[in-house]
């Protein structure tokens, strides 16, 4: 059975730091993986998706993501965060797409000045 | 309208009663999702319908779970006899049906269940 997590539940960063969201899968053969951003009283919108080729995915907002084979990982990057960016984050896998997707708990980003 | 729409957006109901969700997708998605968001959980799949094939239903918790479509469109989920470990974010996607296509989520329904 595929399974996502996500192991840090809540992440604080100064404005203007680096930051790294850790994302680990398990998954029987490639997967298809996203990233989804939260923010308070929203929808979930996608911020990237791996689903083949070039390893290094980018996003909106500024973000990244790597997709690691070898570690079964698919962190989510970005060089400087902003305010802006406080919100919860999910990391996804699916068979094929969209369609009965599983998701990790999210890791909830707390921007400090 | 541009985006999901999901109805209502705040539901509070009495635990036995019977609920019902509603989701507008976007026009020309033939694909459409329910999740559960409980608090401290992620997302967790609850149904699947693609275009008409016969929806995916193997994530529905209990048999008071049922969805339906109507015309393509419109989507109800519907909880028989509520409990409170219902109480949740119901939220609904659509998208193309297409390898990559993006889902676009509604804001929710959160529903609790006193």
């Amino acid at each position: 059975a595929q399974s996502v997590t996500q192991p840090d539940i809540h992440i604080t960063v100064s404005e203007g730091a680096s930051l790294e969201l850790r994302c680990n899968y398990s998954y029987g053969a490639t997967p298809y993986l996203f990233w989804y951003v939260q923010s308070p009283g929203q929808g979930l919108q996608l911020l990237l998706k791996y689903f083949s080729g070039d390893t290094l995915v980018q996003g909106i907002k500024g973000f990244e993501a790597e997709f690691k084979r070898s570690q079964s990982s698919f962190n989510l990057r970005k060089p400087s965060v902003h305010w802006s960016d406080a919100a919860e984050y999910f990391c996804a896998v699916g068979p094929f797409g969209n369609e009965k997707l599983t998701f990790g708990t999210g890791t909830r980003l707390t921007i400090i000045p | 309208g541009a985006g999901v729409s999901q109805s209502p957006s705040n539901k509070v109901t009495e635990k036995g009663k019977d609920v019902e969700l509603r989701c507008d997708p976007i026009s020309g998605h033939t694909a459409l999702y329910w999740y559960r968001q409980s608090l401290g959980q992620g997302l967790e799949f609850l149904i699947y319908f693609q275009g008409n094939s016969a929806p995916d239903k193997s994530g529905l918790p209990s048999d008071r779970f049922s969805a339906e479509r109507t015309g393509g469109s419109v989507s109800t989920l519907t909880i028989q006899r509520t409990q409170q470990e219902d109480s949740a974010v119901y939220l609904c996607a659509s998208s193309f049906e297409r390898v990559g296509a993006e889902a676009f989520f509604g804001q929710g329904t959160r529903l609790t269940v006193v």
